[in-house]
């Protein structure tokens, strides 16, 4: 079974908006934590924002939120006043905390910000 | 600087041919991990070591082999590459933090297998 979905395969957004990138996940574990990473076109994976499953805050980090609904299993990345540099892939990502488990990804989408 | 290096950074090869990924990080973490990267599928999980000494299958383990060296250094097999196995090719680290937890990655592999 899929544990994170990443609905939206591609997003367009216009310079200084904001965008809503959506991310919904499976688990058990009670103990997660939830990431958004962001790949430009030169390929490197960069890490973006964190939220634990227990944190009572939606974390922020800057321009990027993550917008936290527990008991419906979403994460979503909001990023406020996109810029162009903003074009990329971006990823949601899980890890379960009880015992040991790895980074599970969902297949991304595709970020492009016209001027 | 302190990070994740890979490398080749590209490679071709030939059906058949054999070859070894490189991964070695300087941040002190007991965890690496290799993925791998293609179209449409995000990030899938080949093999991991959870510490020094031990090394598990993830989710798509079929034609690899891997090595933790030591606690830096964690390297990845092809045997027998496949044209299936063309894709881009990352390698990270991590602590079992749990306040965090989150991955640092290389710079990638993108591989070519023709």
């Amino acid at each position: 079974a899929q544990k994170i979905t990443q609905t939206q395969p591609g997003m367009f957004v216009q310079e200084k908006e904001a965008v809503t990138l959506d991310c919904t996940y499976d688990t058990s574990d009670p103990s997660y934590g939830l990431f958004w990473y962001k790949q430009p076109s030169s390929g490197e994976m960069i890490f973006l924002i964190y939220q634990g499953s227990y944190d009572q805050q939606n974390a922020t980090e800057g321009r990027y939120s993550l917008n936290f609904q527990k008991a419906r299993k979403s994460a979503n990345l909001v990023i406020s006043a996109s810029q162009l540099g903003d074009s990329a892939m971006y990823f949601c990502a899980m890890r379960e905390f009880s015992g040991y488990s790895t980074l599970t990804f969902g297949k991304g989408t595709m970020l492009l910000v016209s001027p | 600087n302190a990070g994740v290096t890979q490398t080749p950074k590209f490679q071709v090869l030939k059906t058949g041919q054999s070859m070894t990924l490189q991964c070695a990080q300087d941040m002190n973490h007991n965890s690496m991990y290799w993925y791998r990267q293609d179209p449409g599928m995000g990030l899938r999980l080949i093999y991991y070591s959870a510490s020094e000494g031990t090394t598990d299958k993830g989710e798509v383990p079929n034609g690899y082999n891997v090595s933790r060296l030591n606690k830096r250094e964690f390297s990845l097999r092809l045997e027998s590459a496949a044209p299936s196995q063309t894709s881009v090719y990352f390698c990270a680290s991590s602590t079992r933090d749990r306040t965090t937890g989150g991955y640092t990655f290389g710079s990638g592999t993108r591989l070519t297998v023709v």
